[in-house]
């Protein structure tokens, strides 16, 4: 089955604490994306890739890293997570560019919580 | 950059009538008006996108209309269902502009059985 998945799921964690979500797409797809969730401020981009060791800040990259070692892979870190990090966040992935009228999968999400 | 505004926040309907959700642009150059909904629990999904050269276009009760010289996009549901009952988001982008979707707050409708 075509997916994007997310782990984990939810997570609580404290301020300071290191934390990795990662995000996997089996479709082979180049362009891979971050977003969060913020009640009143729908989604907003953290940081995307157009393909392998290609990255790029996106509108609310502090706070955060990425990497893309592998085209299916796409790991959201977080090095010293703060409460204004708390939000549901969403990777997503399209064949290519989603500008070029491709359509974004999104994964099911992750509930992150920082105390 | 551009900004995407959604209105209304909130809406809901009873089943069987129709919903309309509104968003508007600022970048004028802006080219591709997809549309996500968003179930309990779960990713956005695509339900449906228009290009900047058509000015509306329909997949069974669901339609999107454009217009370009106001900067303005709709979703229309018609004869709406409970299944209907999710979060919408409206999204656009300019290949001129960032490679991404900039996406609006969010519409919650709610189809009252």
């Amino acid at each position: 089955e075509a997916q994007v998945t997310q782990n984990p799921r939810y997570l609580i964690t404290v301020t300071g604490k290191k934390l990795t979500v990662t995000c996997s797409q089996n479709m082979n797809h180049e362009y891979m994306s971050w977003y969060r969730q913020d009640p009143g401020l729908g989604l907003r981009q953290i940081y995307y890739s157009m393909n392998v060791e290609v990255t790029d800040k996106g509108d609310v990259p502090e706070g955060y890293k990425v990497s893309r070692k592998e085209k299916r892979n796409f790991p959201l870190i977080l090095e010293s997570p703060s409460p204004n990090q708390t939000s549901l966040y969403f990777c997503a992935s399209s064949l290519r560019d989603p500008r070029t009228y491709n359509e974004q999968f999104f994964g099911p999400g992750t509930r992150l919580t920082v105390l | 950059g551009e900004n995407v505004e959604q209105h209304p926040s909130t809406l809901s309907v009873q089943e069987g009538d129709s919903a309309v959700i509104k968003c508007t642009y600022s970048d004028s150059a802006s080219n591709y008006f997809p549309w996500y909904k968003q179930e309990l629990g779960k990713g956005p999904q695509l339900i449906i996108d228009i290009r900047s050269n058509v000015g509306e276009k329909k997949d069974q009760r669901i339609a999107v209309t454009l217009n370009k010289t106001a900067k303005h996009f709709s979703l229309h549901i018609t004869e709406t269902q409970p299944e209907d009952s999710a979060v919408y988001f409206c999204a656009a982008s300019s290949y001129t502009g960032r490679r991404a979707l900039t996406f609006g707050s969010g519409t919650r409708l709610q189809v009252q059985p």
